[in-house]
């Protein structure tokens, strides 16, 4: 079964608005990663966040981590058309594993 | 640097068919994975690998063999293609599983 579960499945924005997007997970971790997916690509890691860690900047996005809740939160500022993509949780539970979530797609029109 | 390479891009099999997806990556890394990423499924992890000679299953490793001789490459077999095996394969690598993973491009699999 998946770890991470993103929400929304899908988030339709203006350029220049916010986009926030939610993972949940189910055990514990060591860390929690944050992929970006172009249509047809492979994904791209965005940023790392580890367990003690409760925030995390880099640019125009903005990732927090709440380990009582087993969530994370995905923020992008000010969208750009080339910020559509779909986003994606992964999850470190050791055992050699990381395991990703199911994705939210986000669409930001020009 | 090419990073993670995998070959084909797309391929049509018939049922029962065998195959082999090619990856191969350049930047000395240890751990290779294997994942399938199907609609409203995300990325399933299939086999992994921390370093030559050691391999692991994954969440859906059925119906798969994986095999590490060397650092650069990770083969991913299919061993008799079936059409629950239609899917997109990922192949990707880190210095280790805690560290951001590179991602190849795809190959685009369909088991008619």
């Amino acid at each position: 079964s998946q770890q991470g579960e993103e929400d929304p499945q899908a988030l339709s924005i203006q350029e220049g608005e916010n986009a926030t997007m939610n993972c949940s997970y189910k055990t514990s971790i060591n860390n929690l990663q944050w992929y970006r997916q172009n249509s047809g690509r492979g994904l791209v890691h965005l940023i790392l966040i580890r367990s003690n860690e409760r925030e995390k900047h880099s640019g125009r996005l903005r990732v927090t981590l709440d380990t009582s809740k087993k969530s994370s939160s995905l923020l992008i500022t000010a969208s750009r058309a080339a910020d559509t993509a779909s986003y994606f949780c992964a999850t470190d539970q050791g055992y050699q594993k990381v395991t990703f979530g199911t994705g939210t797609k986000l669409q930001v029109i020009p | 640097n090419a990073g993670v390479t995998q070959t084909p891009k797309f391929q049509v099999l018939k049922t029962g068919q065998s195959m082999t997806l090619q990856c191969a990556q350049d930047m000395n890394h240890e751990y290779m994975s294997w994942y399938r990423q199907d609609p409203g499924m995300g990325l399933r992890l299939i086999h992994y690998s921390v370093g030559a000679g050691i391999t692991d299953q994954g969440e859906v490793p059925n119906g798969y063999n994986v095999s590490r001789s060397t650092t650069e490459d990770f083969p991913l077999r299919l061993l008799s293609a079936a059409p629950s095996q239609t899917s997109v394969y990922f192949c990707a690598s880190s210095y280790t599983r805690r560290e951001p993973q590179h991602f190849g491009d795809g190959t685009r699999l369909s088991i008619l």
